[in-house]
């Protein structure tokens, strides 16, 4: 089946460092590809949205690149900030209109 | 604009009890998600109404969750008898297609 996967369960940086997260997926279609950051307390909001069509997203200093040959897809931001601690997904649109697949989550911790 | 309220915002709830949570979407939005978040289990849909209509109802989480969408502005998820196990962040999210959902903050339940 269709699945999602996301290792990087904990990801610890200080600030101004390079931050990369990975997720690989599997299907049998390209779908959409989306990352989600949850703040504490709240629930999660879309941070960007990659499709075949642009192979690439950006928002916020975050980039969103999508790579079909290794059916991955990757988040990064050149220079964290304590203000990016957060829970980030990522998460598949597959041709069914309504349900995503989730990756487990990546925690980012700035240390001070 | 208004986005997705949820209330309460805590629950303790005793072993047996019923809970019913609530949630107001985003003024016309047509989809509307009831998710379960658990550090273990992550993200789990528990149910998906497309213009009021259950259109998913959750597989593994029928025998004693229900959700309604008695009209467009409002939906309520009941647990019925509440287990120490579904002691979890309940979310809520509305969405206006497929790819972006817009969470509430949602009910962090705990049953003793």
């Amino acid at each position: 089946g269709d699945s999602v996967t996301q290792k990087q369960g904990q990801v610890t940086l200080s600030e101004d460092d390079f931050l990369f997260i990975n997720c690989t997926y599997s299907t049998t279609t390209y779908p959409t590809l989306l990352w989600y950051v949850q703040y504490p307390g709240q629930g999660p909001q879309l941070l960007l949205k990659v499709t075949t069509a642009n192979n690439k997203g950006i928002s916020r200093g975050f980039e969103a690149t999508y790579d079909k040959g290794t059916t991955s897809f990757h988040l990064q931001k050149a220079s964290v900030q304590e203000s990016d601690s957060a829970v980030y997904f990522c998460a598949l649109v597959m041709d069914s209109n309504y349900q995503l697949i989730w990756g487990s989550g990546t925690k980012l911790i700035i240390k001070p | 604009d208004a986005g997705v309220t949820q209330t309460p915002r805590h629950e303790v709830a005793e072993k047996g009890q019923t809970i019913i949570l609530k949630c107001e979407p985003v003024s016309g939005h047509n989809d509307l998600f009831w998710y379960r978040q658990t550090k273990i289990q992550g993200l789990e849909l528990l149910s998906y109404f497309r213009s009021k209509s259950l259109m998913e109802d959750g597989g593994a989480f029928k025998d004693r969750f229900k959700a309604e969408m008695l009209n467009s502005s409002f939906s309520t998820l009941k647990i019925q008898p509440t287990e120490p196990k579904d002691s979890a962040v309940y979310l809520c999210a509305s969405s206006p297609s497929a790819e972006t959902l817009y969470f509430g903050s949602g009910t962090r339940l705990t049953v003793l």
